[in-house]
């Protein structure tokens, strides 16, 4: 099983339907993050989470939320999808306790927004 | 401005040496990494270089020059589950990862 866990994997929705993505963990990481990743672009970092009382906006936040309700759990919300949000978007964490602050990122959530 | 720059696209043979170049221009340097990434799948992280050189794992290398804002990686031995896109990725000044837009791997027989 992966240790960090994405669902769903694949979604077709319509604009301005309200989608949320989820992320469990079983790496025991304080820190968690979502990224979105689109073709010829680099992966942009959406929100993050260095534990359970902390949530930061990243570069992109308009237009999503995020919920972490637990330290292994973490939520990301598009409120009124649109179709520029069409995107493959990933969880990752990572923890102190490794020197660099490697990302360990789960499979991916392919979205679709019509 | 901050900005990775990476060739989009790189064609090699199975059995050659192939070397992916990075630039970037960032306020802040607090180390590098290189990832992998197949078609449709995760990143997975190959190397983190903090410090100038060139830091060896297997098949793989990578080099750090900080002075250039300059880094490659190095793949031996290409075999054909090597194509993928390779990620830069430069720990900024606020610690946080700023991205390439990756390089496509094509291994030929």
């Amino acid at each position: 099983d992966a240790d960090v866990t994405q669902t769903p994997r694949n979604r077709i929705t319509k604009t301005g339907k309200r989608i949320m993505l989820e992320c469990s963990q079983t790496k025991g990481h304080d820190r968690m993050y979502w990224y979105r990743q689109d073709p010829g672009l680099g992966l942009r970092l959406i929100y993050y989470s260095f534990d359970v009382k902390d949530i930061n906006k990243g570069e992109i936040s308009d237009g999503y939320s995020v919920s972490r309700q637990a330290q292994a759990k973490f939520s990301l919300s598009l409120e009124s999808a649109i179709p520029n949000q069409t995107a493959l978007y990933f969880c990752a964490t990572s923890d102190l306790t490794f020197e660099s602050g490697e990302l360990f990122f789960g499979e991916g959530s392919r979205l679709t927004v019509l | 401005g901050q900005n990775i720059d990476q060739p989009t696209e790189m064609t090699a043979t199975e059995g050659a040496i192939v070397q992916i170049n990075c630039t970037y221009q960032t306020s802040g340097f607090n180390g590098l990494f290189w990832y992998q990434q197949h078609a449709g799948e995760a990143p997975t992280f190959l190397s983190y270089n903090v410090l100038d050189g060139l830091e060896e794992k297997g098949r793989f290398s990578s080099f750090l020059s900080r002075s250039k804002g300059y880094s490659y990686l190095l793949l031996k031995e290409l075999q054909m589950k090597d194509s993928a896109s390779y990620l830069c990725a430069v720990k900024g000044s606020n610690y946080q990862l700023i991205w390439g837009a990756g390089t496509k791997l094509i291994i030929k027989p």
